[in-house]
């Protein structure tokens, strides 16, 4: 099946500072989504971006297809921003393949 | 905005009885998912539900799981006979097409 490689593993970050993480994925997708989970467990979409740019605040991604990574940049990031960052893929049928996960942590 | 919502939040089951989770998805939404999350670890595939039956099923989804979309809003899983390996937060999700997948708030089942 389609490996989906998140990079870095950890972030700590001093509150303002902005960041990008990073979604490898091993082969062609037709859904890519990113996920934040809050500390309670949530899974809050952020992001449906199976090519192409978009931007939510201050948030943005990235999806170069042809490549097979995905960017997501965090801009001035706030406490509120801490949690795990999950990138996933569908490239057949209808089922998401999760990343490992990016864990953020934000200082004030 | 419409969401997915769960029920219960938690449960806490003994080994060997039977659970059922459930998930109300978006009311126009067709296609309807069960994950899940092993503590500190990353979101597994489970099933996929679409025209009242199984259109897709991951390995971990054996014999003991059960998914019924009872009435036109609720979409159930049920675990026959647990194990403590089946401790996890269970996540619903839903989608129109197969496109941007909804996640429920998740219930966390703890098998002791």
């Amino acid at each position: 099946g389609i490996q989906v490689e998140q990079s870095p593993p950890d972030l700590i970050l001093q509150e303002g500072a902005n960041s990008t993480l990073r979604c490898n994925f091993s082969d062609s997708v037709n859904n890519l989504q990113w996920f934040h989970q809050n500390p309670w467990g949530q899974l809050i979409n952020l992001f449906y971006i199976p090519s192409g740019t978009k931007q939510n605040g201050r948030l943005s991604a990235t999806t170069v297809a042809t490549e097979r990574y995905s960017l997501l940049y965090i801009s001035s990031s706030q406490t509120t921003d801490s949690g795990v960052y999950f990138c996933a893929v569908m490239n057949a049928g209808n089922m998401l393949t999760f990343g490992g996960g990016t864990r953020l942590m934000v200082k004030p | 905005e419409p969401e997915v919502t769960q029920t219960p939040s938690h449960q806490v089951t003994q080994m060997g009885q039977e659970v059922i989770l459930r998930c109300v998805p978006i009311s126009n939404h067709l296609y309807f998912y069960w994950y899940r999350q092993i503590l500190g670890q990353k979101v597994e595939f489970l099933v996929s539900f679409y025209n009242n039956e199984i259109s897709e099923k991951s390995e971990i989804f054996d014999d003991q799981f059960s998914v019924e979309r009872p009435d036109g809003s609720n979409f159930t899983l049920k675990i026959r006979s647990t194990k403590l390996e089946d401790s996890a937060m269970y996540f619903c999700a839903s989608s129109v097409t197969k496109d941007t997948q909804y996640f429920g708030p998740g219930t966390r089942l703890t098998v002791l």
